[in-house]
This record gives C-alpha cells, sequence and structure tokens, in this order.
C-alpha cells in the first residue's frame, strides 16, 4: 500500500487521558499537514511540516495539542488531557511540494471518540 | 467571513443524470488553486479535480469538469452521467499562497445521494 496510513482508525477514550496519534506519509512526499473534521464539517487545518520543520500552526491547536515529525517521515499527533470537545475525525495528507496546484493526498483518517 | 461557501448541504439526483455542486469563494489572493475532494462513508478524501485562478479553459477529469466563473468566484463542480457510487461527501478546497504557505481551506461539502 503505497498511500497515507493512519493509525489506529478508531480510538475510544476517556475524557482527561491522554491519547496519541500516527501518521505515514506517502514515502517521497515532504509536506505533512494534520486535519481536524468535525460532523457536518469540512476538514479544518491543525498544523503542517515540511520535512521535520513544523511551519504553521493553527490557533485550534490548543497547547494541550502537540504534533512532530521527527526524521521527516512518519508524524505524530497527541492530545493531553482530552476534552469531549476533542472527539472528530483527525486527518492526515502528504503532498511533495506545496505549489498552488500540488494534490494533497488523505488518509482515512482517526476517529476520536471522548467519553 | 467564511472563504469557502457550499450552500447545498444535500442534492438528490438519479443515476445516469447530470448534477451540479455550488461553490463560492472568497479571496484577495491573485493567486490560488481551488480543488475539488469526494469523501466516501470510508472517510478518505478522494481528490477529483483541480482549476487555477490564472487557468483560462476550465478544467475537466472525465465525467467531472469545473465551472470556474472568476468574476462571481465560483467554482462550481459538475458530474456528468451521475453513478451510484458517486453517493459521498463532496468538498469545495482552496489554497492560497498569502503569508509564505499553502494550505487547503474547506467547505462544509455538500451530500450528494444518486438513486437508481
Amino acid at each position: 500500500d503505497t498511500g497515507v496510513s493512519q493509525d489506529p482508525r478508531h480510538k475510544i477514550t476517556k475524557r482527561g487521558q491522554n491519547v496519541t496519534f500516527r501518521c505515514d506519509p506517502i514515502s517521497e512526499h515532504n509536506r505533512l499537514y494534520w486535519y481536524r473534521q468535525t460532523l457536518g464539517q469540512g476538514p479544518e487545518f491543525l498544523t503542517y511540516f515540511q520535512n521535520e520543520a513544523q511551519l504553521e500552526k493553527s490557533r485550534l491547536l490548543s497547547d494541550r495539542f502537540s504534533a512532530e515529525r521527527p526524521k521527516g517521515s512518519f508524524s505524530t499527533l497527541e492530545i493531553q488531557r482530552t476534552e469531549q470537545g476533542d472527539s472528530a475525525m483527525y486527518l492526515c495528507a502528504s503532498s511533495l511540494g506545496g505549489s498552488l496546484s500540488t494534490e494533497a493526498f488523505f488518509g482515512q483518517g482517526t476517529r476520536l471518540t471522548v467519553v | 467571513a467564511q472563504k469557502i461557501t457550499q450552500t447545498q448541504p444535500g442534492m438528490f439526483v438519479q443515476e445516469k443524470e447530470a448534477v451540479t455542486l455550488d461553490c463560492t469563494y472568497d479571496t484577495s489572493d491573485p493567486s490560488y488553486g481551488l480543488f475539488w475532494y469526494k469523501q466516501p462513508s470510508s472517510g478518505e478524501m478522494i481528490f477529483l479535480i483541480y482549476q487555477g485562478s490564472y487557468d483560462q479553459q476550465n478544467a475537466t477529469e472525465g465525467r467531472y469538469s469545473l465551472n470556474f466563473q472568476k468574476a462571481r468566484k465560483s467554482a462550481n463542480l459538475v458530474i456528468s452521467a451521475s453513478q451510484l457510487g458517486d453517493s459521498a461527501m463532496y468538498f469545495c478546497a482552496m489554497r492560497e499562497v498569502m503569508g509564505g504557505y499553502s494550505t487547503l481551506t474547506f467547505g462544509k461539502g455538500t451530500m450528494l445521494l444518486v438513486s437508481p
């Protein structure tokens, strides 16, 4: 499988617990993006990396959220002290470069439910 | 203000007919790109078609075409000869390069249901 893969696909956690999601982008892609999608909404940008550098973070990314891409390959998104409002689909995407026409390839997402 | 507006929460179409999904956008950047993605129930966002702000002709990809009206800031997706497998959420998105980076901003989506 040469697409973007995300793990786990589903996660149920209790409020207050920490969770970590993983994204493996397409191997030659230097850009990696995290998006959050709540029910009935389109994906909202959270952060993106160019290689291992985190170049932009949305205001949606509170200090409970942290993302890393240590060797410019896979990325992790950690949410500390989860809240019910964190329940959403977390989508990862990757692209080769970031020109206007560059297509971003998405994974199938991690669906988080905070109970 | 919303950068991408999709006014149709849901659309119904019969198999083999054409359907138009509306999208309007707002930007002051002269350079931008417009995308349409399909999201089936499995969750993955599937790229359909791209239109650049400087492209003179409307983009086409198989059964998908983009009706780009720059002065009206609209980028409607036309699906010809609908198929049952076209039933999904459809998202319009825009990429701008203001601020030195380029990320996608999505609309709220339109749910398309294709009936036999």
